[in-house]
């Protein structure tokens, strides 16, 4: 979707190094999401924040870190990248409003740790 | 914990065949949705199943939710090569979007 960008869209980078992966998104929602994809695991919850001040671990968020800069602003942090860390990672948003969640994928950032 | 399983992992069709995932939770859910995903690209939403013994259809695409609301399907009628993807369910524990957990996909290849 279109409304919803990430940077950078691939990214390698060595062990042990800080990485950010940034999401910006244009539809307005309060919900945004950073999710985690590997071949045969689907998509699994890194974190997931509701609003500004509304932080939330997900299912995997060891070794991750986020940050909420602003509604329309949420960044993934890896403090010191790990091979294991290599996967598409998708940043998404819903919209409060909706009762139902429905999740609007960015176009995913590939991240390779060597 | 929540979990959502999806049957089959991969399926190669020929073209015109009908196709059927299934998506299976250990807890009753408040609601499922379907994504399909392109290769290289990124989950799109399909649609949103509520009610128990829900039946949408959209075109070629039938989608179930079971009447214990812990299970849902997919079925293709007539494969494309447009098809091609990876269909994804998305289960829903609550409607606060804590508890959203997606199956882990069924890979479908059409052949032509």
């Amino acid at each position: 979707d279109a409304d919803v960008t990430q940077t950078p869209r691939n990214r390698i980078t060595k062990t042990g190094k800080r990485i950010m992966l940034e999401c910006s998104q244009t539809k307005g929602h309060d919900r945004m999401y950073w999710y985690r994809q590997d071949p045969g695991l689907g998509l699994q919850l890194i974190y997931y924040s509701f609003d500004v001040k509304d932080i939330n671990k997900g299912e995997i968020s060891d070794g991750y870190s986020v940050s909420r800069q602003a509604q329309a602003k949420f960044s993934l942090s890896l403090e010191s990248a790990i091979p294991n860390q290599t996967a598409l990672y998708f940043c998404a948003t819903s919209d409060r409003g909706a009762p139902t969640d429905t999740q609007y994928f960015g176009p995913g950032t590939r991240l390779t740790v060597l | 914990g929540q979990q959502v399983m999806q049957i089959p992992q991969y399926q190669h069709v020929q073209e015109g065949e009908d196709f059927t995932t299934y998506c299976n939770s250990s807890t009753t859910l408040s609601n499922i949705q379907w994504y399909k995903q392109r290769p290289g690209g990124h989950p799109v939403f399909l649609i949103q199943l509520v009610k128990s013994g829900e039946v949408k259809k959209q075109k070629r695409l039938t989608f179930q939710f079971g009447e214990a609301k812990k299970n849902s399907s997919l079925h293709i009628t007539a494969t494309q090569t447009t098809d091609v993807g990876t269909y994804f369910c998305a289960g829903n524990r609550d409607n606060y979007g804590q508890n959203f957990v997606f199956g882990p996909g069924t890979r479908l290849s059409v052949l032509p």
